[in-house]
């Protein structure tokens, strides 16, 4: 079945440790977003690619990157995770242009920072 | 900030309808009503959308009013799991348009 996947599911890394959580897709949509979602929190959109165009969002911190080599894989890399980065991150796709829209999101990865 | 109120939280029987409110009075024309849902642990899913007629779909209803100021969602039989917390969006379409998540709605289905 098309889906979004991402792993790891669970991801521990330390103070300060860079960290990389990734996000692949079969869906082939030309859109994919990070949303960030602390405890009990909405989600919250970081930025997202529009094919090959990075769309940042205006108060997402610079401690966060992303990456897309290819339409199928997006990456958010944490350049120097603090305790308050600690949250579920959730990867979504969509394809602009279909009358929907609708984003599918994969099942998030929840980072710990230790 | 995202452009919708709704209660947060509801519970009903299993096997009933589950009406979900929302208010978006500052709706504009371009706007669409977009509902997902998170259950625990889980990524959001899509329910159902609609701009101005009534929409729906295997999983669910979305009644509009007719000035567009608030909506429902109905799961006409909820079931136990139809226990999560339920997003009322607003948003246009087009590139580069934004899911705004606000608190949401939990919604808990009690046997």
């Amino acid at each position: 079945d098309a889906m979004v996947i991402q792993n790891p599911r669970y991801q521990v890394t330390q103070f300060g440790k860079p960290v990389t959580l990734s996000c692949s897709q079969t869906l082939n949509h030309n859109v994919m977003y990070w949303y960030q979602q602390k405890s009990s929190q909405a989600p919250k959109l970081l930025f997202h690619y529009y094919d090959k165009d990075f769309n940042n969002e205006a108060d997402t911190p610079d401690n966060f990157q992303s990456r897309r080599p290819n339409t199928s894989f997006c990456f958010l890399d944490i350049r120097s995770p603090g305790l308050g980065d600690a949250a579920m991150y959730l990867c979504a796709t969509s394809r602009v242009g279909t009358l929907q829209e609708t984003q599918y999101f994969g099942p998030g990865t929840r980072l710990l920072v230790l | 900030d995202a452009k919708t109120t709704q209660p947060p939280s509801m519970d009903c029987a299993e096997g009933r309808a589950a009406n979900l409110p929302c208010n978006h009075s500052t709706i504009s024309g371009n706007e669409y009503v977009y509902w997902y849902r998170q259950i625990h642990s889980q990524g959001p899913q899509y329910i159902i959308h609609g701009l101005k007629n009534n929409e729906t779909n295997e999983m669910a209803s979305l009644i509009i009013t007719e000035d567009r100021k608030s909506s429902t969602l109905i799961l006409p039989h909820a079931t136990l799991r139809d226990t999560a917390v339920y997003y009322c969006i607003v948003r246009p379409t087009g590139a580069n348009s934004k899911l705004t998540f606000g608190k949401g709605i939990t919604l808990s289905v009690r046997p």
